[in-house]
């Protein structure tokens, strides 16, 4: 399975982009990279999912380079309620295998008035 | 549009006491997965079931038994509860083989073992 790195925290303020780093270097051919986020008393929420190159959603932007080895997870102008802590997880996308996925962590966003 | 249930969400036991966690999920996912999650933490996966009929150990399942009852229902039990398994547990589903393996989570059951 592949480890997943990301900050333990982050602050910003409303209106800001936001733009959170998972590092991912032993990311196996057929993994798929996916970002959940979560708020306090919640259970985790599907952000956004992509395999190479940059995908968008209505909610954000995910980019991932040629090598695959690191994916940033990018939040367009923040507001209050995007405090949450946000979840890579690295993993096949389909299969057997595929519910193996680690959560990690997570990176805690503040968002600041 | 009930999606993950999960029941009940507050639990108290006694150290030695058994109980039973129950899943169930209305959106014909053929996965199924159990995690718990410790203060400040982020989620371990405990056990899961990537269809009806199979069961399979995550990161942490000492201490833990699962039942896939049917398509529809995923139960976690604790034979003889300790301190150390107090957390939060999720239970989540997934749509499975053909598709994102987008994981959908209940509201989780707060447990808290005295």
């Amino acid at each position: 399975l592949a480890k997943t790195t990301q900050p333990i925290s982050m602050d910003s303020y409303e209106g800001q982009e936001v733009n959170i780093t998972c590092s991912h270097n032993n990311i196996a051919t057929n993994d798929y990279i996916t970002w959940y986020q979560q708020f306090p008393s919640q259970g985790p929420r599907f952000i956004i999912q992509g395999y190479k190159t940059k995908v968008t959603n209505e909610v954000a932007s995910l980019f991932i380079p040629a090598d695959r080895k690191s994916s940033t997870l990018s939040l367009p102008r923040v507001s209050l309620s995007d405090t949450a802590v946000y979840y890579c997880l690295v993993g096949e996308r389909m299969g057997t295998n595929a519910g193996k996925s680690t959560f990690g962590d997570g990176t805690t966003l503040t968002v600041k008035p | 549009n009930a999606g993950v249930t999960q029941t009940p969400k507050f639990q108290v036991l006694k150290t030695g006491q058994s109980m039973t966690l129950q899943c169930a999920q209305d959106m014909n996912h053929n996965s199924m997965y159990w995690y718990r999650q410790d203060p400040g933490m982020g989620l371990r996966l405990i056990y899961y079931s990537a269809s009806e009929g199979t069961t399979d150990k995550g990161e942490v399942p000492n201490g833990y038994n699962v039942s896939r009852l049917n398509k529809r229902e995923f139960s976690l039990r604790l034979e003889s509860a300790a301190p150390s398994q107090t957390s939060v547990y999720f239970c989540a589903s997934s749509e499975g083989v053909r598709q994102l393996n987008i994981q959908y989570f209940g509201a989780g059951t707060r447990l808290s073992v005295l």
